[in-house]
């Protein structure tokens, strides 16, 4: 099947530090998304891709449909304590229906 | 802001029983989903479900899983016969239409003895 690698799989920052992640895959997705997930949760939608090249924000957080369709990035800019949390990105496969891919997750931990 | 609701939260059965989980998708989403997440895992598609019938379905979505919609709110999965692998949180999803993105409910964790 299809499969999303995430990278870093886990990252320690200082707050006010900006953030960087991504999913590469190889095969194309025709949908990018990326969600948070607190403890005892559901993924919580952050952004979505629909796009190849497409970049979009959503306050201090930005994310790229990259313009091959087999990658995508999320940043967060100057990081706060509730940014803590498991990010996942999703990829879908075909429009109307589609199941989506998700990547294994990259755990953001803020060191006071 | 409108949010799918699962119930319930935690469900703990023997093995062998037949469980069922409910959900309520946001109230005019057209696209279902069930997803499951082993725990320190990450989330697998299970099945999807549009205009009252199953869209597509993984390979862990075997004989012993079916979905129902039975009225105009709910979104049933059932496990027919759980096994000890079945231990995992559940989660339902739905869409709006094509071009919108999945919103998720806060799971149901399954627990099999």
């Amino acid at each position: 099947g299809q499969q999303l690698n995430q990278s870093p799989q886990s990252m320690f920052i200082q707050e006010g530090e900006d953030v960087s992640m991504n999913c590469t895959s190889s095969s194309i997705f025709n949908t990018w998304l990326w969600y948070k997930q607190d403890p005892g949760e559901g993924p919580v939608l952050l952004i979505a891709l629909y796009k190849a090249g497409e970049l979009t924000s959503n306050g201090r957080l930005t994310a790229q449909f990259g313009i091959t369709r087999k990658d995508s990035f999320l940043n967060i800019s100057a990081s706060i304590p509730s940014d803590v949390g498991i990010y996942f990105c999703a990829g879908g496969s075909n429009f109307g229906n589609e199941k989506l891919t998700f990547g294994t997750g990259t755990r953001l931990t803020i060191i006071p | 802001e409108p949010e799918v609701t699962q119930t319930p939260s935690h469900q703990v059965t023997q093995m062998g029983q037949e469980v069922i989980l409910r959900c309520v998708p946001i109230s005019n989403h057209l696209y279902f989903y069930w997803y499951r997440q082993i725990l320190g895992q990450k989330v697998e598609f299970l099945v999807s479900f549009y205009n009252n019938e199953i869209s597509e379905k993984s390979e862990i979505f075997d004989d012993q899983f079916s979905v129902e919609r039975p009225d105009g709110s709910n979104f049933t999965l059932k496990i027919r016969s759980t096994k000890l692998e079945d231990s995992a949180m559940y989660f339902c999803a739905s869409k709006q239409a094509s071009y919108q993105p999945q919103h998720f409910g806060d799971g149901t964790r399954l627990s099999i003895l």
